[in-house]
C-alpha cells in the first residue's frame, strides 16, 4: 500500500522567507511525527501528533517552528523567517495508535536557506 | 530510557552474512528493540523489531541474547544494496519519538 509521502522533496529558499512542509501520513494511522536531520547527523525529534490529543510540541527548537495535523491526516510543519541553520532534512512518520506499533518513514524534504 | 552502543561501521563481503551487533545493557523489562537503516540520501526503514524472542521477517532476523542486555541483526546474504546505517533503537516512551544514535555505517563490498 500507500506509504508515508512528502513534499516538496526539495526546497531552496532565501533567508527569511516562509516555508511550508506536508505530510501525508499511511491511511488509518493516528500517530504523526516530525523530525529533522542535519547533515551527517542522527534525528532530532520536532513533534508527535496523537489523534485529538494535543500535541507534544517538546521538540520544536524555537517558536519560529510550528505545525498542524487537519482532520486527523494530512500535516503541515511551517518555519517561519528562516534560518541558514534550518537547513536540513525533515522527515515525517507515521504509526497506528498503540504503545509499540513501528513508525514508517518518509521519503523527508531537504530543505536548503541561502 | 534505554541507550545503545552500536560499532561505528562493518564491512561485509557482498553474499555472505552481516551480522550487526547492539548493547542495550540498561533496557527495562517492557521495552522492545527496533532496528531501521538509512539508505543514502533516503528516509530511515524499518527493518525488524523483538522482546524477548528471536525474529525473522523477509528482510532479516534479529537475536536477543537471554538477559536483553544486547542484540544482533543478521543479514544472511548481504547486497550491495544493503550498504546503508543501520540503527539500533530502544524507543522512549512506550514507542513514541525515536532517538536515532550514530548507528552502524554497513559497507557491503563486492
Amino acid at each position: 500500500g500507500a506509504g508515508v509521502s512528502q513534499s516538496p522533496s526539495n526546497k531552496v529558499t532565501e533567508k527569511g522567507k516562509d516555508v511550508e512542509l506536508r505530510c501525508d501520513p499511511i491511511s488509518g494511522h493516528t500517530a504523526l511525527y516530525w523530525y529533522r536531520q542535519s547533515l551527517g547527523q542522527g534525528l532530532e525529534f520536532l513533534i508527535y501528533f496523537q489523534g485529538n490529543s494535543a500535541p507534544d510540541k517538546s521538540g520544536l527548537p524555537s517558536d519560529r517552528f510550528s505545525a498542524e495535523r487537519t482532520g486527523g491526516s494530512v500535516s503541515t510543519l511551517t518555519i517561519q523567517r528562516t534560518q541558514q541553520e534550518d537547513s536540513a532534512v525533515y522527515l515525517c512518520a507515521s504509526r497506528t495508535s498503540g504503545g509499540q506499533e513501528t513508525q514508517y518513514f518518509g521519503p523527508g524534504t531537504r530543505l536548503l536557506v541561502l | 530510557d534505554a541507550k545503545t552502543t552500536q560499532p561505528t561501521s562493518m564491512d561485509c563481503a557482498e553474499g555472505r552474512a552481516a551480522n550487526l551487533p547492539c548493547n542495550h545493557s540498561t533496557i527495562s523489562g517492557n521495552e522492545y528493540v527496533y532496528w531501521y537503516r538509512q539508505i543514502h540520501s533516503q528516509g530511515p526503514q524499518y527493518i525488524i523489531h523483538g522482546l524477548k524472542n528471536n525474529e525473522t521477517n523477509e528482510m532479516a532476523s534479529l537475536i536477543i541474547t537471554e538477559d536483553r542486555k544486547s542484540s544482533t541483526l543478521i543479514l544472511p546474504h548481504a547486497t550491495l544494496r544493503d550498504t546503508a546505517v543501520y540503527y539500533c533503537i530502544v524507543p522512549q516512551n512506550a514507542g513514541n519519538m525515536l532517538t536515532f544514535g550514530g548507528g552502524t555505517r554497513l559497507m557491503v563490498k563486492p
